[in-house]
Formats: structure tokens, sequence, C-alpha cells
């Protein structure tokens, strides 16, 4: 199975500052990388898909990078709504795994 | 619309069954393999299985295999998973979603919650 080790476990930041997390995965997974956003109460949410797609209706703030096994997604400008927890997830082979997500909270 | 609904979740006795169903509607569901993804309270995503557009592949975690079906009826646009012998492990949301480009979950449920408690 493949392993997804996601970093930092939680962070604290304020509007405006770039935010950065990784997703690592155990064996090389080519950009089967997908990112999701979830807010208490509600189902996850695709941000990108391949590594480095937009979802559509995803604002452009929010970019994907890497491939391999080395993986980043990037908020380059936080907003208040954008407080939540972030998940990676391998689509590379099955069982599909997720990193153990980032709490990302007001500072 | 396009969207996912989730029922049949509940709560139930260690041992026991239950059948989740999810219905699919706003696109054509034939098209895509489908997945269950659950959350134990207060904790991350977890795949559980997932089922080929026809039905003929069906994978699933180790920890299910062998309790857990899943299957789909095409002409009804819906998704079931055949949930027995449930341990107090399994009580989490669970979540239907449709797999898409390099299947990426794009489109999920609004979850069905399974409790398992004596």
């Amino acid at each position: 199975d493949i392993q997804m080790t996601q970093s930092p476990s939680s962070l604290s930041a304020s509007v405006g500052d770039r935010v950065t997390i990784t997703c690592r995965a155990s064996q090389g997974i080519d950009y089967y990388l997908n990112w999701y956003q979830q807010k208490p109460g509600k189902a996850p949410n695709l941000l990108i898909y391949a590594a480095s797609h937009l979802q559509s209706g995803v604002p452009p703030r929010f970019s994907g990078s890497g491939s391999g096994t080395d993986f980043t997604l990037t908020i380059s400008s936080l907003q208040p709504e954008d407080f939540a927890t972030y998940y990676c997830l391998q689509s590379y082979s099955t069982p599909l795994t997720f990193g153990g997500g980032t709490r990302v909270e007001i500072k | 619309e396009v969207q996912l609904v989730e029922s049949g979740g509940g709560l139930v006795q260690p041992g026991g069954s239950l059948r989740l169903s999810c219905v699919a509607s706003g696109f054509t569901f034939s098209n895509n393999w489908m997945s269950w993804v659950r959350q134990a309270p207060g904790k991350g995503l977890e795949w559980v299985a997932n089922i080929k557009q026809d039905g003929s592949e069906k994978n699933f975690l180790d920890s299910v295999k062998g309790r857990f079906t899943i299957s789909r009826d095409n002409a009804k646009n819906s998704l079931y998973l055949q949930m027995n012998s449930l341990r107090v492990e399994d009580t989490a949301v669970y979540y239907c979603a449709r797999q898409w480009s390099h299947d990426a979950f794009d489109i999920w449920g609004q979850g069905t919650m399974v409790t398992v408690s004596s």
C-alpha cells in the first residue's frame, strides 16, 4: 500500500499569508495526486487534480505542484473562507490513500 | 444539478448489517467508477471500496474485505454498500463519490452516518 505523509498536521496563519502544505508518497505515483478542502460537517471539495490542475470553480489562489513522490499545495493569499482542513489523495493504485490532513487555523 | 444522495445509515449492534445506497443525478452514472469513502468521528478520510462502470471490477480496503460488498445498478443510477459483520471501528460518516479525471473524486454526497455500538 502507498502511504501518504502530509505535513504539517496543523498550522496557524493570518489572512493574506502564503500557505504551503506538502504530501510525500511512499513510492512514486507519477502525478496521480489530488487535493481536497473540508469544512466541519461538510463533504470534501476537490481543489486540485492530477497534481497541478485547478478544478473548475476553485479560486486561482490555490495551486498544486509536484510529481513522483513529493507534492505541494499552495494558497497564495489566505482568505477567511480558506480556514479548513486539507487532505491529499493518491489515486495511482488501490487502496487509494489519503494523507492525514492539515488543519489551517486563524492566527 | 449534479448530485449524489446517500441513505441507509443508522445505529447497529456489533456483528450486524446495514446496506447503504447512493443515488446519482445530473450526470451519466454508467460512465464513471464510483467509490465509498468514510470518516470516523474527528478523524481523517479513508477510502473503502470502488467499482468499475459495468461492475466487473471491485476493490476493497483490506480491513473490510470479506465483510463489505459494493454493487451498482446503472438502470437506477444507484450505488450500494452492503456492510456485514460490522465492528465498532466501522463507525463513521460514509460518503459516495464519483471518480473522474485521474480518478480524483470530483462529486461527493452529503454523507450518511453509521454507528456501530451495543
